[in-house]
């Protein structure tokens, strides 16, 4: 199993271009999840999904949009990218709808600077 | 709001010594807690966790503390080896069953050899 797996995994964009991250995990995991983490930061929630077919707003949704492609995939879009975007984003999934109990497993990440 | 801090932004250690890194949470209802594991340039790896109905909870060579009455938890690592170097984040489960996570800011651990 690859586990999750992101790309690009580092990205240079313009100011007001847009792109999308992709994620996709191979665990048949039900929940997926997109954070951002700026320098000295911790994670910061964007938009999660808890099961196919919906997905939510986190705490910094501001200037992204999300889709569940299916049940793999979770894809993170950015339609005119700011320089206050720039950040490492950290995709992650969890077996799970139900239950607190449940770790999220990582993946390796995506670099991205807006310029 | 909730919130999930870290004392210190750095601690340094000598390898084979005891490593304490600590957290404090504002929201009295959190009831599940994790301990993550970022080394540079990876993604957080899945330490250990523990529910609100436990105060202590042993791994590997780890142990995490929850103290509910001040709302602290601790990891504690034994025997600290240089492959422990690593930022260390605390995080709490915020949103019922959605599996929703506020993280901390994170603590560096350096080990010196």
């Amino acid at each position: 199993n690859a586990g999750v797996t992101q790309t690009p995994k580092f990205q240079v964009l313009k100011t007001g271009q847009s792109m999308t991250l992709q994620c996709a995990q191979d665990m048949n995991h039900n929940s997926m999840y997109w954070y951002r983490q700026d320098p000295g930061m911790g994670l910061r929630l964007i938009y999660y999904s808890a099961s196919e077919g919906t997905t939510d707003k986190g705490e910094v949704p501001n200037g992204y949009n999300v889709s569940r492609l299916n049940k793999r995939e979770f894809s993170l879009r950015l339609e005119s990218a700011a320089p206050s975007q720039t950040s490492v984003y950290f995709c992650a999934s969890r077996p799970a709808t139900s239950g607190r109990d449940n770790e999220q497993f990582f993946g390796p990440g995506t670099r991205l600077t807006v310029l | 709001g909730e919130s999930v801090g870290l004392h210190l932004p750095t601690l340094s250690v000598q390898e084979g010594d005891n490593s304490i890194i600590n957290c404090a949470y504002s929201n009295s209802a959190s009831d599940y807690f994790i301990w993550y594991k970022q080394e540079s340039g990876k993604g957080p790896q899945f330490i250990i966790d523990i529910r609100s109905n436990m105060d202590k909870r042993q791994g590997q060579r780890v142990t995490v503390l929850l103290n509910k009455t001040v709302k602290h938890l601790s990891l504690q690592i034994a025997a600290t080896q240089p492959g422990d170097s690593a930022v260390y984040f605390c995080a709490e489960n915020i949103g019922s069953n959605t599996g929703k996570l506020i993280f901390g800011q994170g603590t560096t651990l350096q080990v010196k050899p």
